[in-house]
């Protein structure tokens, strides 16, 4: 069965500090990865998807992911975050016959300004 | 254009109680998906329809659960004899053609109480 995990669930940082969270997932065929955004009081949105082609992947807001593929792992990256950033976001996989998205439990983030 | 959209925004119900929560996807999205949002579970999957049909209903945690959609749009998530741990927000999602790479677009969902 496929899974998600995030190991930062609480990120606290300065504004201008660069941020990278980790996703690692675990399925052993072609995958689909994503991630999404939930501001506060917002719906959860797309930030960034990769499917095929280029592991680097930029998004929306200046974010950036990279799958890598023998680590299972696709982070989500970020060279200087502003105090708008403030959001919880989540890693989410589908692969094989499956539409169903699989999250994983979220990354709280603060940015202090 | 109009995102997708839930109602109600907020119930309340007792414990044994049925509700029903709408979903009103894009227009034109055949893919639609269910999802609930709670406090230590996470985003977890609960059933996809493309179309009417439902080809994926292995989330729905037992038969108290069940959702319908009607004439390739709206969809209805009916939970009976509600029980406290189904307190939660309850998401809907849609997608173009329900291609697995698809973005799926959220609502804004419906945060069921359960007292």
């Amino acid at each position: 069965a496929q899974s998600v995990s995030q190991h930062n669930h609480h990120v606290i940082l300065s504004e201008a500090a660069s941020l990278e969270l980790g996703c690692n997932y675990s399925y052993g065929g072609t995958v689909n990865l994503f991630w999404y955004v939930q501001y506060p009081g917002q719906h959860l949105q797309l930030l960034l998807k990769y499917f095929s082609g280029d592991p680097l992947v930029k998004g929306i807001k200046g974010f950036e992911a990279e799958f890598i593929k023998s680590k299972f792992s696709f982070n989500l990256r970020k060279p200087s975050v502003q105090w708008s950033d403030t959001a919880e976001y989540f890693c989410a996989v589908n692969g094989g016959n499956t539409d169903k998205l699989i999250f994983g439990t979220g990354t709280r983030l603060q940015v202090f300004p | 254009g109009a995102g997708v959209s839930q109602s109600p925004s907020n119930k309340v119900t007792e414990k044994g109680k049925d509700v029903e929560l709408r979903c009103d996807p894009i227009s034109g999205h055949t893919a639609l998906y269910w999802y609930r949002q709670s406090l230590g579970q996470g985003l977890e999957f609960l059933i996809y329809f493309q179309g009417n049909s439902a080809p994926d209903k292995s989330g729905l945690p037992s038969d108290r659960f069940s959702a319908e959609r009607t004439g390739g749009s709206v969809s209805t998530l009916t939970i009976q004899r509600t029980q406290q741990e189904d307190s939660a927000v309850y998401l809907c999602a849609s997608s173009d053609e329900g291609l697995s790479y698809n973005e799926q677009f959220f609502g804004p969902g419906t945060r069921l109480t359960v007292l």
